[in-house]
């Protein structure tokens, strides 16, 4: 069965730079959701979207945006970047806002 | 009080054990519970939901939900080694459905 895409698999950026990750959710699953984990932490949410809307918002730094295109495919922007902001990024989706989440393989974000 | 507590373990059994894992939340009003079981490094993976009180059963592992005293709990029966990994508790938050996650587990099953 098809499973959400991530990518990419692995970033690396510099202080300051920016970084786009995508997420491609499960075909006819139109809710993503956005989850940060740190080092040794929980997940944590940082955002939601529902039919190209944004549904729920968590813990996203200003510095993050994100949106869900027609295709139902997904994008967080990140820009500024901290040495802090470095962990993995998951997207998860579901087949409508409330409904099981499956989640990505994840982006490794790395912050120099 | 974070609002998924779990025992941050590592809890350790021998292969062929059950394996006891455990949460709890604060929410009185949570409807709807997940355990993920995540491997070092990749991403959770889904084992099992539960909504209602009682217990669920599938294959090795049982979900049991009681909400009176806001506690759930996963067993694996006949551990395996396979079955090392940190086990997440996760609460639906909300209408739409954000996750809010315990620290996690870190079970060990020990050939």
């Amino acid at each position: 069965a098809a499973g959400v895409i991530q990518s990419p698999r692995h970033l690396i950026k510099e202080k300051r730079e920016t970084a786009t990750l995508k997420c491609y959710p499960i075909p006819r699953h139109d809710t993503v959701y956005w989850y940060q984990q740190g080092p040794g932490q929980d997940p944590q949410f940082l955002i939601s979207f529902y039919e190209k809307m944004q549904s729920d918002k968590g813990s996203i730094p200003d510095r993050f945006s994100a949106q869900q295109f027609s295709d139902y495919h997904s994008e967080l922007n990140m820009s500024s970047l901290e040495l802090g902001d470095s962990a993995l990024y998951f997207c998860a989706s579901a087949g409508g806002a409330g409904d099981t989440q499956y989640f990505g393989p994840g982006t490794r974000l790395t912050v120099l | 009080q974070k609002e998924v507590e779990q025992n941050s373990g590592p809890l350790s059994v021998p292969e062929g054990a059950i394996a006891s894992l455990n949460c709890t939340y604060s929410d009185r009003g949570s409807q709807s519970f997940f355990w993920y079981r995540q491997y070092s490094g990749k991403s959770p993976e889904l084992i099992m939901f539960i909504y209602s009180n009682g217990d669920k059963e599938d294959g090795r592992f049982t979900a049991q939900l009681n909400k009176a005293s806001q506690y759930v709990s996963l067993l694996i029966r006949d551990s395996q080694p396979s079955d090392s990994a940190t086990y997440l508790c996760a609460v639906k938050k909300g209408s739409q459905g954000n996750l809010i996650f315990g620290k996690g587990t870190k079970l060990s099953v020990k050939p």
